[in-house]
């Protein structure tokens, strides 16, 4: 089964406005959650990561909140912009205890920010 | 900020060839890993490769691949026979150290098996 389950393929915000893109982890042994941005035919590249022992992060416009109880993390975007179009990938694993971090991936949530 | 670079960006071949990806990692990265993506699904784990040898490999990681970085040239991925679902996206990443360190990602490399 899908260990890492993004439920929303496509989420579409106007120009300044919140979005909310979700993620849903099966594994209570991952300890790192991290959000990617993928252009088509890109390299996905780090946004922004979290370690299990915080509930949230901030960097500038993006927050992620980690719900360990729920199994569960978001990534908020304040004031979105046209550019933040993309696909956001959300990935889980485990760092710690010397794990050698393979990355478990969702499917991915494409975002599509309008004037 | 650091690149990784994947050669050929597309490759198509006939079923049972040989193929070789090749991979560019960041220069004094130490971890280098391969994830695939059939279309329409997501990433998936299938190697990663420290000190010259394979540290973890995921059960899509078949016989038939194989991963190598002789004298610190390029970091490739073999696949040899290949076969129909070996169809797929290849990412390459590296990260300087294992646990929580960042990977950095190529821009994969498209394969198509005909």
């Amino acid at each position: 089964g899908q260990q890492v389950k993004q439920s929303s393929p496509s989420l579409t915000v106007q120009e300044g406005g919140i979005s909310i893109l979700n993620c849903d982890y099966e594994n209570d042994m991952f300890d790192y959650f991290a959000w990617y941005k993928k252009y088509p035919d890109n390299s996905p590249t780090l946004l922004i990561s979290v370690r299990s022992n915080v509930d949230k992060r901030e960097d500038g416009r993006l927050t992620v909140f980690l719900n360990k109880s729920g199994k569960h993390f978001s990534l908020h975007i304040t004031a979105s912009q046209p550019e933040d179009t993309a696909v956001y990938l959300c990935a889980a694993g485990k760092g710690a205890t010397g794990g050698n971090n393979k990355l478990t991936f969702g499917q991915g949530t494409v975002l599509s920010v309008i004037p | 900020g650091p690149k990784v670079l994947q050669i050929p960006s597309h490759q198509i071949i006939d079923m049972g060839q040989m193929v070789t990806l090749n991979c560019d990692p960041v220069s004094n990265h130490l971890y280098f890993y391969w994830y695939k993506q059939i279309l329409g699904q997501q990433m998936e784990f299938l190697v990663n490769f420290y000190n010259g040898k394979v540290m973890e490999k995921s059960k899509l990681f078949k016989d038939q691949f194989s991963v190598e970085r002789p004298d610190g040239s390029y970091f490739t991925l073999k696949i040899q026979p290949t076969a129909l679902e070996d169809s797929a996206v290849y990412f390459c990443a590296s990260s300087f150290a294992r646990g929580h360190a960042e990977q950095f990602f190529g821009p994969g490399t498209r394969l198509t098996v005909l």
